[in-house]
């Protein structure tokens, strides 16, 4: 079945400093790929999404590029923010009709310390 | 819109009580979904849904029922509950099960 495997937490950095969360995935198909963040007290939104290989998504100076030959899909940003704190969740979702369905990974805590 | 909204926020319950957790969207979004979230467990999926009338079992869906007689809500029935259930509980939806899903802001639910 389908799985996502996400580094192990937490993580602590100071502000501005450059982040990098891993994340592996085993699928059968061609699944989409997400990051999904959840800030303190609050339920998950999208962060961004790839749905096919080699793109890259983007959003509030985060980025994953959908890498299927290592079947990776790691976040990055360059300078994080204290607002930056929270758990962030990689997940997939397969193309396999009405059927089809999100995994997620365990989720990672990252605190941003200023 | 008001999105997803999820009623109560907090609920304690003692082993053995049954209660119904609710779930509404007004996006008209046919895929809604039950998810809890336990401490280094990540998000697992309880129950879900492709449209009005349809159910299916997800990941861990003993000791809860779900129906789905409209497309705005997505109730989820613990029978008797266990401590075991503690938890916080989610629900989602989504124009289909490969788009983005809209989380609720979630029930923390507390089984003495």
């Amino acid at each position: 079945g389908n799985s996502v495997t996400q580094m192990e937490g937490p993580v602590t950095l100071s502000e501005e400093a450059f982040l990098t969360i891993n994340c592996t995935y085993t699928a059968t198909g061609y699944p989409s790929l997400f990051w999904y963040v959840q800030y303190p007290g609050e339920g998950l939104q999208l962060l961004l999404k790839a749905t096919k290989a080699d793109d890259k998504g983007s959003n509030k100076g985060f980025e994953a590029t959908y890498r299927k030959e290592t079947t990776s899909f790691h976040l990055e940003k360059g300078s994080v923010q204290v607002s930056d704190s929270a758990v962030y969740f990689c997940a997939l979702s397969d193309l396999g009709g009405a059927n089809s369905k999100l995994t997620f990974g365990k989720g990672i805590t990252l605190s941003v310390r200023p | 819109n008001a999105g997803v909204t999820q009623t109560p926020k907090f609920q304690v319950l003692k082993t053995g009580q049954s209660m119904t957790l609710q779930c509404a969207q007004d996006m008209n979004h046919e895929y809604m979904s039950w998810y809890r979230q336990d401490p280094g467990m990540g998000l697992r999926l309880i129950h879900y849904s492709v449209g009005a009338g349809i159910t299916d079992q997800g990941e861990v869906p003993n000791g809860y029922n779900v129906s789905r007689s409209t497309t705005e809500d997505f109730p989820l029935r613990l029978l008797s509950a266990a401590p075991s259930q503690t938890s916080v509980y989610f629900c989602a939806s989504s124009l289909g099960a490969y788009n983005e899903q809209f989380f609720g802001p979630g029930t923390r639910l507390t089984v003495l």
